[in-house]
């Protein structure tokens, strides 16, 4: 039990859907992130939120969009995605953004295929 | 630019010891981590170095270079649960992680 939950773990969608990723954390940290992992390549970072305000965005397409509505919550809302969008879509937590420690941890991921 | 390097692929044998690389090229240094990542699963916290040497946590150690940009991670008396993949990443002066893109660890009998 990483303290980290995502649902779905697994999500088949057409380029047209519509469809949210959630995260929730359970470990009373005030950093959220969404990272996108493709097979043999590193983390990419997408969206950092401390506090629940943006504090990061890696010029991310506009297709996907993030929003934090408490410390707790992440979501990604995703819309008219492309085929190289499928990965696995990990979200992570932390005490903060700064300082040389602050461990992030990591939830299961959600394994998105775009058809 | 930033990079991490690390193999792609290292094979070892049940009860043997074996040694995963990681270089690293970064604006800044304030801390190295390792995770392990089985397949289908998220990444875990196994080490963190800041200062260099050795750091020692059972069967796992992490070892630093800053002036070398170098850390390696050693896995003792592997067992067939070792096989992941592990990831080395880096906090940058932004405290920013840069990853690598890890190296998937087969373990045979």
């Amino acid at each position: 039990e990483t303290g980290v939950t995502q649902t779905p773990r697994h999500l088949v969608m057409g380029m047209t859907n519509k469809k949210s990723l959630k995260c929730e954390q359970h470990l009373g940290h005030n950093a959220m992130y969404w990272y996108k992992q493709s097979a043999k390549k590193p983390l990419e970072l997408m969206f950092v939120y401390s506090l629940e305000e943006r504090v990061e965005n890696n010029s991310v397409p506009s297709r996907f969009s993030p929003e934090c509505p408490n410390s707790s919550h992440l979501f990604l809302h995703l819309h008219t995605l492309q085929p190289e969008d499928s990965a696995l879509y990990l979200c992570a937590s932390s005490h903060g953004t700064s300082g040389e420690y602050n461990e992030q941890f990591f939830g299961p991921g959600t394994r998105l295929t775009v058809l | 630019g930033q990079n991490i390097d690390q193999p792609t692929e290292m094979t070892a044998t049940e009860g043997a010891i074996v040694q995963i690389n990681c270089t690293y090229q970064t604006s800044g240094f304030n801390g190295l981590f390792w995770y392990q990542q089985h397949a289908g699963e998220a990444p875990t916290f196994l080490s963190y170095n800041v200062l260099d040497g050795l750091e020692e946590k059972g069967r796992f150690s992490s070892f630093l270079s800053r002036s070398k940009g170098y850390s390696y991670l050693l896995l003792k008396e592997l067992q067939m649960k070792d096989s992941a993949s592990y990831l080395c990443a880096v906090k940058d002066s932004n405290y920013q992680l840069i990853w690598g893109a890890g190296t998937k660890l087969i373990i045979k009998p």
